[in-house]
């Protein structure tokens, strides 16, 4: 089975703090992904990285950056953390599909992150 | 530009019940379209998904889907609800062809399940 694995279940940070969100997948996907999921708002695309040091930007990028040094792991950064950051954040992989096919996306537990 | 609605944000039905959520997409190009479920402190797991094959879908746990183009619905049922089914469900569109399809998902629906 497919298992992606993020560094934490559970961050209580303050604001201003530099914040490191980890991600990792088992499966040699090519494909990583960072949403991040509010109440009424469905799950939003921060970034994703289709190759080792590739990165594009999602739907709400700002405030964020990622890093992708290693296939299995996918980072996610939070500059200077706000409140309006307070969010759970999902990580995701997939298989990079031949044209025209979809491979489903596999998703970790999440993060839920406080920024007081 | 591609975009989701399901309506009901919460949805209660009595065990053994039919399940009905309910899912309307608008896309440009003809649609993949998915329903994941997320348990309660868990990630999203997929439950089904359309990809231009057959128009109605079977996944797990008993769900089944149903693409109607004329109506752009992709509503997910389940003839009988279990207390297990209580959860959160998104249901999400794409379309591109290219080598990464960008998920556009919708709000989400809570399903309970009452004893």
């Amino acid at each position: 089975d497919v298992k992606v694995t993020q560094s934490s279940r559970y961050l209580v940070k303050r604001t201003g703090e530099k914040v490191f969100l980890e991600c990792v997948q088992d499966m040699d996907h090519e494909n990583m992904f960072w949403y991040r999921q509010d109440p009424g708002l469905g799950l939003r695309l921060i970034y994703f990285s289709y190759d080792v040091k590739m990165k594009e930007k999602g739907d709400i990028p700002e405030g964020y950056s990622v890093s992708r040094e290693k296939k299995e792991r996918f980072s996610l950064i939070l500059e200077s953390a706000s409140t309006n950051q307070t969010s759970m954040y999902l990580c995701a992989s997939s298989l990079r599909p031949p044209f025209g096919a979809y491979n489903e996306q596999f998703f970790g537990p999440g993060t839920r992150l406080t920024v007081l | 530009a591609q975009s989701v609605t399901q309506l009901g944000s919460h949805v209660s039905v009595s065990e053994g019940a039919l399940v009905l959520l309910r899912c309307n997409y608008s896309s440009s190009v003809p649609p993949y379209l998915f329903w994941y479920v997320q348990y309660p402190n868990q990630g999203l797991q997929l439950l089904l998904k359309y990809t231009s094959a057959a128009t109605l879908v079977k996944g797990i746990n008993g769900f089944e889907a149903e693409f109607k183009k004329s109506e752009t619905s992709f509503h997910l049922t389940k003839p009988s609800a279990h207390m297990s089914d209580a959860a959160e469900y998104f249901c999400a569109v794409s379309g591109t062809k290219t080598s990464y399809d960008k998920v556009i998902f919708g709000p989400g629906t809570s399903l309970s399940v009452i004893p």
